[in-house]
């Protein structure tokens, strides 16, 4: 597609449940972020692919959280065991390898987690 | 890590007013300076950018300047609508490949 996909766009879980989220950036991006946004807050960083290197996993708030990137391609972010406090939108963004020319990103819908 | 704040949080004008909207940075080496636009459960999107050998860009009834000696960027909007009313993320970085700080949102309502 021409844009960043996410899905599922809502979830409704359960406390205790395991989630998987997924992001399917944009064409020929090498870079990928996830980003949680509850509501009516700001961006919070959550982790960062960039090519082959390592992720910059920085911004986990704990080990429920992890994400994977297969090469360029596809990232799914899973928390484990969900909390209350973890209901929050999940946003996806994606951009081209760093360039000169700045590095714009390209955000997703989103993915809207409800923990109940 | 890069630090950025944004001033205000909050900004109420009225329809045809000017708004600004400033965001500040830490680090020296940033070199891109974004704007981002968040309506209400829509995702950000990019609306005006700069770069560091550029003073001030503008595109119709925005604008952004640039000052890289004060570490500070500003977004403008001019004869504001109510379809402005949404919340504004800057997000400076230099283009080392390290992941994107954004600042802590600004949330423009325009009253008609």
């Amino acid at each position: 597609g021409a844009g960043v996909s996410q899905s599922p766009s809502n979830k409704v879980t359960e406390k205790g449940k395991d989630v998987e989220l997924r992001c399917d950036p944009i064409s020929g991006h090498t870079a990928l972020y996830w980003y949680r946004q509850r509501l009516g807050q700001g961006l919070e960083f959550l982790i960062y692919f960039q090519g082959n290197s390592a992720p910059d996993k920085s911004g986990l708030p704990s080990d429920r959280f992890s994400a994977e990137r297969t090469g360029e391609s596809v990232s799914t972010l899973t928390i484990q065991r969900t909390q209350q406090e973890d209901s929050a939108v999940y946003l996806c963004a994606s951009s081209l390898a760093v360039t000169r020319s700045g590095n714009t990103i390209y955000f997703g819908e989103g993915s809207w987690l409800t923990v109940v | 890590g890069e630090n950025v704040e944004q001033h205000p949080s909050t900004l109420s004008v009225q329809e045809g007013d000017s708004a600004v909207i400033k965001c500040t940075y830490s680090d020296s080496a940033s070199n891109y300076f974004p704007w981002y636009k968040q309506e209400l459960g829509k995702r950000p999107q990019l609306i005006i950018d700069i770069r560091s050998n550029v003073g001030e860009k503008k595109d119709q009834r925005i604008a952004v300047t640039l000052n890289k000696t004060a570490k500070h960027f500003s977004l403008h909007i001019t004869e504001t609508q109510p379809e402005d009313s949404a919340v504004y993320f800057c997000a400076p970085n230099n283009n080392a490949g390290n992941m994107l700080t954004f600042g802590g949102g600004t949330r423009l309502m325009v009253k008609p």
